[in-house]
């Protein structure tokens, strides 16, 4: 069975700072992705970042980096440099076989000025 | 862009009532998705399908049926609407090719089942 842990409900993070998102998983297939989207409070899904378990290099776009630590289980997402526009809901998601994923429960970050 | 719609941003039913909800996709993707999401639960799958004509449940598929007669659209029907499925519902939809298979989501239903 697919599992996949959210463990910061909500956080505050001043702007310009970094900030990390922790996200663990548990699954027992060898071959699995992990995503991020982020949910502004208009609603809809942004895809931020993907990482394959097989990649060796952990995954960067722009801002976004994951920070992919297999061994442990985790996918942390790091946000550089925090802009009031990061203010939104951060869910990570444990693909299986078929573009199945199973999302967290989700971290609210809001930034603030 | 790829563009999800979906037929309702808020929809108010009452209890026994059938619900469709309804989306459509612009991409040619293969494959199609129902979730539900609620506070502090996340997304949680409740139908996928593959290809036209092609269903298969998700974790939570109880009260629900789909239908996707083309390859664009994939209906979500409450059969008999209750109390507990009021809730956001999100369609999302991808390409059938291997690789990073990014989901595209759709705005989002809100219904209230009252």
């Amino acid at each position: 069975a697919q599992k996949i842990t959210q463990t910061q409900p909500g956080m505050f993070v001043q702007e310009k700072e970094a900030v990390t998102l922790d996200c663990t998983y548990d699954t027992s297939d060898p071959s699995y992705g992990l995503f991020w989207y982020k949910q502004p409070s208009s609603g809809e899904m942004i895809f931020l970042i993907y990482q394959g378990s097989y990649d060796q290099q952990n995954a960067t776009e722009g801002r976004y980096s994951l920070n992919f630590q297999k061994a442990r289980k985790s996918a942390n997402l790091v946000i550089s440099a925090s802009q009031l526009g990061d203010s939104a809901m951060y869910f990570c998601a444990l693909e299986a076989a078929g573009n199945k994923l199973t999302f967290g429960g989700g971290t609210r970050v809001l930034v603030k000025p | 862009d790829v563009k999800v719609t979906q037929s309702s941003r808020y929809l108010v039913k009452r209890t026994g009532e059938k619900v469709f909800l309804e989306c459509v996709q612009d991409m040619d993707h293969e494959n199609m998705f129902w979730y539900r999401q609620d506070p502090g639960l996340g997304l949680r799958l409740i139908y996928f399908s593959y290809d036209v004509k092609m269903k298969e449940k998700g974790d939570i598929p109880e009260g629900y049926s789909v239908s996707r007669e083309k390859k664009e659209r994939f209906s979500l029907i409450l059969e008999s609407a209750s109390t507990n499925q009021t809730s956001m519902y999100l369609c999302a939809s991808s390409l059938g090719t291997s690789g990073t298979l990014e989901q595209y989501f759709g705005p989002g239903t809100r219904l209230t089942v009252t």
